[in-house]
C-alpha cells in the first residue's frame, strides 16, 4: 500500500519570503502521480499543482513549483514570493496511474503566512 | 461555472441517530469520491464510483457506512447508528473521469459533529 508523509505539521514564513514544505511517499510503483493541495479555512481543497512520475522535469505553476526526487521517493512544494493568501492547510496526495484506486493523502502542513 | 455542491454544511446529531449526507458533482464528471477529515488529520478515503462500475467501498471504516448515488450524478453517504468517533468533516469531490491525472474537485465538506 502506499503511503505518504508529510513530517511537518506547522510552518510559518515572512510575507514574500520562500517557504518549502517537505513530502516523502512509499510506493513499488514505478508510474503514478503526485499532487499538492491547499485547503483555506474554507476547507475547500484546492489542486495546487501536479507532477506525473515519468516526467524528470520539475513541475511549476506561477509562484508555486516542485522539487521532484523519484529516487528518493520526495516530492516537496516550494511557494516563492509568499502572500497572505497562502495561509491554509497544505496536502501531499499520491495516485498510480491504473485510476483503480483514490487519492492516498499524506496528514497535511499547516502555513502561516505572517505580515 | 458550478462546482461540487455538498450539503448540510453542518450537521449536528445525536450519538445513535441516522444522518443523511449529500453530495452534488460537477454535471458531466463520472468518477465521484468521499473522504473524511477528522481534527488535525488528512483525508481518509471512504468510497469511489466511476460511471456505472460498482463502487469501490473499501476504505468505509464500518458497515454503519453506506453510500449510493444515483443516476450516476447525485451521491448520499449515509452513517447509521452514528458515533462520537464519527466526527468529522466529509469531503467529496468529481472529476471528469478516471483518468488519475484528472483534477479531483472538492466541495467545501460536511462538518458533522456527533453529540
Amino acid at each position: 500500500a502506499q503511503t505518504v508523509t508529510q513530517s511537518q505539521p506547522e510552518m510559518s514564513v515572512q510575507e514574500a519570503e520562500t517557504v518549502t514544505l517537505s513530502c516523502t511517499y512509499d510506493t513499488s510503483e514505478n508510474n503514478y502521480y503526485l499532487f499538492w493541495y491547499k485547503q483555506p479555512p474554507s476547507r475547500q481543497m484546492i489542486l495546487v499543482i501536479r507532477q506525473e512520475a515519468y516526467k524528470q522535469q520539475n513541475a511549476t505553476e506561477n509562484r508555486f513549483s516542485v522539487n521532484f526526487q523519484k529516487a528518493a521517493k520526495s516530492f516537496s512544494l516550494k511557494i516563492s514570493d509568499s502572500q497572505l493568501g497562502d495561509t491554509a492547510m497544505y496536502f501531499c496526495a499520491f495516485r498510480d496511474v491504473s485510476g483503480n484506486t483514490p487519492l492516498v493523502f499524506g496528514k497535511g502542513t499547516r502555513l502561516s503566512v505572517i505580515a | 461555472g458550478a462546482g461540487v455542491s455538498q450539503s448540510p454544511s453542518n450537521k449536528v446529531t445525536e450519538k445513535g441517530k441516522d444522518v443523511e449526507l449529500r453530495c452534488d458533482p460537477i454535471s458531466g464528471h463520472t468518477a465521484l469520491y468521499w473522504y473524511r477529515q477528522s481534527l488535525g488529520q488528512g483525508l481518509e478515503f471512504l468510497i469511489y464510483f466511476q460511471g456505472n462500475s460498482a463502487p469501490d467501498k473499501s476504505g468505509l471504516p464500518s458497515d454503519r457506512f453506506s453510500a449510493e448515488r444515483t443516476g450516476g450524478s447525485v451521491s448520499t453517504l449515509t452513517i447509521q447508528r452514528t458515533q462520537q468517533e464519527d466526527s468529522a468533516v466529509y469531503l467529496c469531490a468529481s472529476s471528469l473521469k478516471w483518468d488519475s491525472l484528472q483534477p479531483q474537485h472538492f466541495g467545501d465538506g460536511t462538518r458533522l459533529s456527533i453529540l
